[in-house]
């Protein structure tokens, strides 16, 4: 069964330094996501991205933050100068569709910020 | 804020039947119903969606009122696999995937 992947599993950095989580979605998709948990918290949306724009953004998601696909397989997201908060599980997602079908999600990647 | 209200937890014995309730009772027209899961730590996973009808798939079976304002989805015979937070969220059909997850419920199957 097809599958979002994501790497790192888990990344620790320094408090300032810039992190690049990477992610690939399912192959005939073509709507990319990233949503992010804080420990023992809800699952939060931050961006969606759909024609190498992104389609919408959360509060979250501040000038620290930035999505791109490089390539026809990746999706990264970058930030640019970690804080403690943003210490958190940080899933890919990615949908066939704008519309009806499921969300596909990724295993996530856990930010630790140092 | 998340528009369903879901019971924080709920306990369930193994190869009975899970019930999960979900209140939605600001739901308008063209909002769908789904159910999305999280085992452990793990990625939401997708389980089933509908609109008025009731549905059916592999995994479960939802159940929704008439007036749409509330909703059940069903395990038919759980396992200790399931134990998971059940989230349910209302979502426009055409929209951008901005799922708004609550704080969903806390599902313990026990042996």
């Amino acid at each position: 069964e097809p599958e979002v992947t994501q790497t790192p599993s888990h990344q620790v950095t320094q408090m300032g330094q810039e992190v690049i989580l990477r992610c690939v979605p399912i192959s005939n998709h073509l709507y990319f996501y990233w949503y992010r948990q804080i420990l023992g918290q809800k699952v939060e949306f931050l961006v969606s991205f759909y024609n190498n724009e992104i389609s919408e953004k959360s509060e979250i998601f501040d000038d620290q933050f930035s999505v791109e696909r490089p390539d026809g397989s990746n999706f990264t997201l970058k930030i640019r100068s970690t804080k403690l908060e943003d210490s958190a599980m940080y899933f890919c997602a990615s949908s066939e569709d704008r519309g009806f079908g499921e969300l596909f999600f990724g295993e996530g990647s856990r930010l630790t910020v140092l | 804020d998340a528009k369903t209200t879901q019971p924080t937890s709920m306990d369930c014995a193994e190869g009975r039947a899970a019930n999960l309730p979900c209140n939605h009772s600001t739901i308008s027209g063209n909002e769908y119903v789904y159910w999305y899961r999280q085992i452990h730590s793990q990625g939401p996973q997708y389980i089933i969606h509908g609109l008025k009808n009731n549905e059916t798939n592999e995994m479960a079976s939802l159940i929704i009122t008439e007036d749409r304002k509330s909703s059940t989805l069903i395990l038919p015979h759980a396992t200790l696999r399931d134990t998971a937070v059940y989230y349910c969220i209302v979502r426009v059909g055409i929209s951008q995937g901005n799922l708004i997850f609550g704080k969903g419920t806390k599902l313990s199957v026990k042996p």
